[in-house]
């Protein structure tokens, strides 16, 4: 595996299942990223980590919560979802230097579909 | 705090017609530049960035950005689109200022027409 990779690439869930999105990333970077894509908005922002340690969080609903293990690896866990949250879910990963990032890198998201 | 406007939400051209993709940015301190591209169902590739250095930058596909420090601008230009170009284009800026972050704009569709 190169890059950066999601699982699973399509999810349909109730609004009263818990389910979890994974992103792994194979390029040694020490910085990662959730963004939710919806139609006809912006790219949202939604958690970044940093060295394993959350950074950000963008006023994102409890009912989102990330967890990374490690600098490799980074998860969203979903739980009591609502329709409004069905929308590409994109993880990214970047090197971070004093502050400074240069590029981020993409993995291919997770449509998610809420019912 | 950076921000990022892309004026054309929606950019439609014919097969080798030439494009411009407007990208204006606003920022208190010196920036990084960015032009990503994504393809229907599929994530963000990075399509270009200027870190330092010339201000003409170019991708491998034929696209290229001008960094225009006293406009404030990155737009993207291509003299000779092709069908397989057709997909939603966002820039986005990295500040010096100590934040890890990406401002994004909100993307311009790019739609190649036969």
């Amino acid at each position: 595996e190169t890059g950066v990779t999601q699982t699973p690439r399509h999810l349909v869930m109730g609004m009263t299942n818990k389910k979890s999105l994974k992103c792994e990333q194979h390029l040694g970077h020490n910085a990662m990223y959730w963004y939710k894509q919806s139609a006809k908005k912006p790219l949202e922002l939604m958690f970044v980590y940093n060295f394993k340690e959350q950074t950000e969080n963008n006023s994102v609903p409890s009912r989102f919560s990330p967890e990374c293990p490690n600098s490799s690896h980074l998860f969203l866990h979903l739980h009591t979802l609502q329709p409004e949250d069905s929308a590409l879910y994109l993880c990214a990963s970047s090197q971070e230097w004093l502050g400074l990032v240069f590029e981020q890198f993409f993995g291919p998201g997770t449509r998610l579909t809420v019912l | 705090a950076q921000s990022v406007t892309q004026l054309d939400s929606q950019v439609p051209v014919f097969e080798e017609a030439p494009v411009e993709l407007r990208c204006n940015y606003s920022s208190s301190v010196s920036v990084y530049l960015f032009w990503y591209v994504q393809y229907p169902n599929q994530g963000l590739q990075l399509l270009l960035k200027y870190l330092s250095g010339s201000t003409l930058v170019e991708s491998i596909n034929g696209f290229e950005a001008e960094f225009n420090k006293s406009q404030t601008s990155f737009h993207l230009r291509k003299p000779s689109v092709h069908i397989s170009d057709t997909a939603e284009y966002f820039c986005a800026v990295s500040g010096q200022g100590g934040s890890e972050k990406l401002v994004f704009g909100k993307g311009t569709k790019l739609t190649v027409n036969p």
